[in-house]
């Protein structure tokens, strides 16, 4: 079974620039996370979506950080403008089912962003 | 809110047995998870607990105590590639949908 999928591995950006990330969700997983993950922290739920639907963005920076889930598959991440302290491991993570029983959540190899 | 406190950092020696201790506070629990977190690497599963008692799963085992809010990871006959971050993650029911909320982690670091 493929795990779930992201690229880029590793983003370097200049303050200010605007980057996307990809993720793309183990087949049949009807909810995808986004999480930061800042140095030394462990991870931050930004959206949570259960289909295509946002069930929970209530720390998403909405004023630069935007997701979407067309057609309930692949995501995409996306902050602009960039600030210092962006800089982290951007983990999605996949479900079957929204978070029933033994619901785990299995998580990408993350995008590493360096923002300067 | 929720609160989840774990040690930061633990070392121990090759064939030892290591505990991880988290404690939490939260409404709403709905289970409690722990993943290991290689350097550099994604979190992956390792246990699920939403009922008192001791789960036993290999080398590892988690324990939950829901009414002192507190839950351990066991570590039995470490092994080199042991050395990772443990984290503890609470779930929890609010507001009609599930939330897993992540402690700051615990570095394990194994020596021969």
């Amino acid at each position: 079974e493929a795990g779930v999928a992201q690229s880029p591995r590793y983003k370097i950006i200049e303050k200010r620039q605007s980057v996307a990330f990809w993720c793309n969700p183990i087949s049949g997983h009807a909810t995808l996370y986004w999480y930061q993950q800042i140095l030394g922290q462990g991870p931050k739920l930004l959206i949570q979506f259960q289909n295509n639907g946002v069930v929970d963005d209530s720390q998403l920076p909405k004023d630069r950080f935007s997701a979407e889930r067309l057609k309930g598959v692949d995501s995409t991440l996306k902050i602009q403008p960039a600030k210092l302290e962006d800089s982290a491991v951007y983990l999605c993570a996949s479900s079957l089912l929204a978070g029933v029983g033994g619901d785990t959540q299995y998580f990408g190899p993350g995008t590493r962003l360096t923002v300067l | 809110g929720q609160n989840i406190d774990q040690p930061t950092e633990m070392t121990a020696t090759e064939g030892a047995i290591v505990q991880i201790n988290c404690t939490y506070q939260t409404s709403g629990f709905n289970g409690l998870f722990w993943y290991q977190q290689h350097a550099g690497e994604a979190p992956t599963f390792l246990s699920y607990n939403v009922l008192d008692g001791l789960e036993e799963k290999g080398r590892f085992s988690s324990f939950l105590s829901r009414s002192k809010g507190y839950s351990y990871l066991l570590l039995k006959e470490l092994q080199m590639k042991d050395s990772a971050s443990y984290l503890c993650a609470v779930r929890s029911m609010n507001t009609g949908f599930q939330k897993l909320v992540f402690g700051t982690g615990t570095r394990l670091l194994v020596s021969p």
